[in-house]
């Protein structure tokens, strides 16, 4: 079985203040994907990013960073200079590819509020 | 067009009524999706078309039933529902790859949802 932990349930900050949102996760496949979606108040979620499990590189996208660590099991997210338009639920996701246990599995969520 | 739409917004409904959830897209995406989430929870998938076929299943109850008339739209026909399904819910869509292009590891791009509520 997989699973997603998200073990931030809520989290505030401070305009302009730098935030890490983090997620673990369990496979015992060897090929998988990872995703971060936001879902804001409107309720859609939108996707952030995905990786698949042999490119660690981390990636930036404007205040946006994400470092994933095989050896932790971790992908977690960084966000810079935080505004308030980031307030919203990100869910960290995986996805298993082998052919037994095709799940696409969420974590609980983290709610962000930046606060003015 | 990178939209997916979602009809109605909101729906109440009786335990005895019929009804049907609707969505639409216009990306020329050919895997569609359903999913359920309920108040503080995360989503979860219920149901997978790929190429207008019913590809994945995730137990749902069979008050539920999917229908994928056309490459566009994906239907949730809603039948003798429980006030426990009274939820958020989420249609996507992606481009259809992978293994028999269910396209769950592409990008997904959801719509707003419909707020359901069974009394």
């Amino acid at each position: 079985a997989q699973k997603v932990t998200q073990a931030q349930t809520e989290i505030s900050v401070v305009e302009k203040e730098d935030v890490t949102l983090d997620c673990v996760y369990e496979t015992r496949d060897t090929t998988y994907y990872l995703f971060w979606y936001k879902q804001p108040p409107s309720g859609e979620l939108v996707f952030l990013i995905r990786r698949n499990s042999f490119d660690e590189q981390n990636e930036i996208s404007g205040r946006y960073s994400w470092n994933f660590q095989k050896s932790t099991s971790s992908f977690n997210f960084t966000i810079t200079a935080s505004q308030v338009v980031d307030s919203a639920v990100y869910f960290c996701a995986l996805y298993g590819s082998s052919g037994s246990a095709r799940q696409l599995t969420f974590g609980s969520g983290t709610q962000l509020t930046v606060l003015p | 067009d990178t939209e997916v739409t979602q009809t109605p917004k909101h729906l109440v409904m009786g335990m005895t009524n019929k009804k049907s959830l609707k969505c639409e897209q216009h990306m020329g995406h050919r895997a569609m999706y359903w999913y359920k989430q309920k108040a503080k929870k995360p989503p979860e998938l219920m149901f997978v078309y790929s190429y207008e076929k019913l590809s994945i299943n995730e137990s749902v109850p069979s008050r539920f039933s999917p229908e994928c008339p056309n490459s566009s739209l994906l239907n949730l026909h809603l039948h003798a529902l429980q006030p426990e399904d009274s939820a958020l819910y989420l249609c996507a869509s992606s481009q259809a790859s992978g293994l028999a292009g269910q396209g769950i590891y592409n990008e997904q791009f959801f719509g707003p949802g419909t707020r359901l509520t069974v009394l």
